[in-house]
């Protein structure tokens, strides 16, 4: 079975600009999960999403956004970037959204932002 | 803001050496998840181990968990060079409600020297 997939794994953007990041859970999941890592702050979620629908969404502002397809593909979007958004960016999905599940992660987007 | 806090920050040991890395957390979990990551990749799922739970075992991992005292420990019996990575601690809190969201620490650094 194919792990978590993350397009593209590197990206280099300027001030200013918008990207999108896409994430392919493993297949049957369908609860995908989004997580920015930064070696200041370490690991922070981003929000979750499951049904096509946000269901939590950590301490960032709306430049952050994400959503999710009917076929648990889900894109996360971040608008007007910063240099401070520069970080590794981990999708990580888990089949439903019962509890005690672990989370699979993909490899990640690393973004740069100049 | 990071609930879980582990201790060292680095370790390092000789192969065949047993590693121990420690995790403090703030609030009540449904359960406390260990992963590995290697360097410049995403993380990879070790052990689950849930509130009601006190010991865990798989290959050459054990986790222990004792909620009364908010904490857990990592212990990797006979390690490799292979093992060398980092080592987070991340917890579900009860708070979240099943949504996916995880709680990291800042991880614990393991140099496994051949």
């Amino acid at each position: 079975k194919a792990g978590v997939t993350q397009t593209p794994r590197y990206l280099i953007k300027t001030r200013g600009q918008q990207v999108t990041l896409s994430c392919s859970p493993i297949s049957g999941h369908r609860s995908v999960s989004w997580y920015q890592q930064t070696p200041g702050q370490g690991l922070q979620f981003l929000f979750e999403y499951f049904s096509e629908t946000q269901r939590n969404k950590g301490n960032f502002p709306g430049r952050f956004s994400g959503r999710q397809f009917s076929n648990s593909r889900s894109e996360m979007n971040v608008s007007t970037l910063e240099l401070g958004d520069s970080a590794l960016y981990l999708c990580a999905s888990r089949p439903d959204v019962g509890g005690n599940q672990p989370q699979h992660f993909g490899d990640g987007t690393r973004l740069s932002i100049l | 803001s990071q609930q879980g806090e582990e201790d060292p920050q680095a370790l390092s040991i000789q192969e065949g050496e047993n590693a121990t890395m420690n995790c403090s957390y703030k609030t009540s979990i449904n359960n406390l998840q260990w992963y590995r990551q290697n360097s410049g990749r995403g993380l990879v799922h070790l052990i689950l181990i849930r509130s009601n739970e006190r010991e865990k075992h798989s290959g050459r991992l054990r986790v222990t968990l004792d909620t009364s005292k908010k904490s857990s420990s990592l212990l990797i019996t006979a390690s490799r060079a292979a093992d060398t990575a980092s080592y987070f601690c991340a917890t579900d809190a009860l708070s979240s409600g099943n949504t996916g969201k995880l709680i990291f620490g800042q991880g614990t650094t393991l140099q496994v020297k051949p």
